[in-house]
């Protein structure tokens, strides 16, 4: 049961260029998604979230969209930094916390 | 800023033994979570805890597996009996609501157990 799917397990981009994370879901019953940072063994790292009933969500460099029809959103991080290197989930919260498979990203300089 | 803490932070252990991990989540937080990440795969539900009691768990939570709030802080989850595909980082993570407010997670940095 996939519910969290993440297409691409990795993404390499050069530093300062955008970094577009994907994120597709099935369950509409999802009220928030939320995305997360990790480091190799570190916990999951909360970096931000939005509301199943907003399409936009911006903190800082990070800003995720939300197309509610598409059951799809994205983590766009702008100006990307090598320490931004790390793998990110996306999550969705029905009663618990669902993670996708997550997506490598490195940021060269 | 206060933070999940969980010991072990690597524990190896034999098959068919009992294994304790132990977390402390963030104080003033009222729900509790069990997750894991086996090598190379995504990070699984376990288990939530509130008011001293399972409110959810997932398919992975059989019997071997248990939960308890021994006391005001700490968090325990027990593997009765292990097996080599528990081998796994076991991740504690607690909330001050509950999940589906969209309340923030957080996730202590997670005991990595290995099963020989």
């Amino acid at each position: 049961d996939q519910q969290v799917k993440q297409n691409s397990p990795s993404l390499s981009v050069q530093e300062g260029r955008i970094s577009i994370l994907n994120c597709d879901y099935t369950n509409s019953m999802f009220d928030y998604f939320l995305w997360y940072k990790k480091y190799p063994a570190e916990g999951p790292t909360f970096l931000i979230s939005i509301s199943s009933i907003k399409d936009k969500n911006e903190d800082g460099r990070f800003t995720v969209f939300l197309n509610k029809s598409a059951k799809h959103l994205s983590l766009h991080i702008v100006p990307s930094q090598p320490g931004d290197s790390a793998v990110y989930f996306c999550a969705a919260t029905g009663n618990m916390l669902t993670f996708g498979g997550g997506t490598r990203l490195m940021v060269k300089p | 800023e206060p933070e999940v803490t969980q010991t072990p932070s690597h524990q190896v252990t034999q098959m068919g033994q009992e294994v304790i991990l132990r977390c402390v989540p963030i104080s003033n937080h009222l729900y509790f979570y069990w997750y894991r990440q086996i090598l190379g795969q995504k990070v699984e539900f376990l288990v939530s805890f509130y008011n001293n009691e399972i409110s959810e768990k997932s398919e992975i939570f059989d019997d071997q597996f248990s939960v308890e709030r021994p006391d005001g802080s700490n968090f325990t989850l027990k593997i009765r009996s292990t097996k080599l595909e528990d081998s796994a980082m076991y991740f504690c993570a607690s909330s001050e609501e509950r999940a589906s407010s969209g309340n923030t997670i957080y996730f202590g940095e997670g005991s990595w157990l290995t099963v020989v």
